[in-house]
């Protein structure tokens, strides 16, 4: 069936650096992407959303990127912090449905110090 | 302002007995969304309210799963003779207006002996 899913579940990254998580999904009918942010024990974080009417959409120290010839979108975090770790999953759907979203399994930020 | 709570934050049962979970939502939300995660994977959908009523069901595993939501706001997601496959984090959304962001509360964790 439709679904997302993401390139790396892992990623280690220096504080400081810049991280990009990488998300590709399946569904050519999504208009909707949104990325979570989950620290465990916690449930999903909204961090950022972008619809496909627009490329790129930035907001505070995240750019979110959206490319639909390929079907892929990406989040970019500027000068990754410790407080920054956590599972990033993206998320789509399709706008006049019934907006549920489909998750992919997410990836793990790791920031080393 | 408060945002989604779910109660109780973690429930311990046996196999065969009857759960509920309960999930408030945001003031003012009419959309209602139920969420179930399994370890290592990003949510899936289980249903959805509109007001008082289930706009989508799709999602329930099978008719062992029930949720209300009689008054419009608060919901109880209700499960019937659990079986060990049921232990998962429910997760509860709710946003404004369906095509709204979503925003989740921390999760219930069920566990089925």
């Amino acid at each position: 069936g439709e679904s997302v899913g993401l390139h790396l579940p892992t990623l280690s990254v220096q504080e400081g650096d810049n991280s990009i998580i990488n998300c590709a999904y399946s569904n050519s009918a999504s208009d909707y992407f949104i990325w979570y942010k989950q620290e465990s024990g916690k449930g999903p974080q909204f961090i950022i959303d972008i619809r496909s009417n627009m490329d790129k959409r930035q907001g505070q120290r995240v750019t979110v990127l959206l490319n639909k010839t390929v079907k892929h979108l990406s989040l970019q975090i500027a000068a990754t912090q410790p407080g920054d770790s956590a599972v990033y999953f993206c998320a789509e759907t399709r706008t006049g449905t019934a907006s549920k979203l489909t998750f992919g399994t997410g990836t793990r930020l790791q920031v080393t110090l | 302002g408060a945002g989604v709570s779910q109660t109780p934050s973690n429930k311990v049962t046996e196999k065969g007995k009857y759960v509920e979970l309960r999930c408030d939502p945001i003031s003012g939300h009419t959309a209602l969304y139920w969420y179930r995660q399994s370890l290592g994977q990003g949510p899936e959908f289980l249903i959805y309210f509109q007001g008082t009523g289930a706009a989508d069901d799709s999602g329930l595993p099978n008719d062992r799963f029930f949720a209300v939501r009689p008054e419009g706001s608060v919901s109880t997601l209700k499960i019937q003779r659990t079986e060990r496959g049921d232990s998962a984090v429910y997760l509860c959304a709710s946003s404004r207006q369906v095509t709204d962001t979503q925003y989740f509360g921390p999760g219930t964790r069920l566990t089925v002996l």
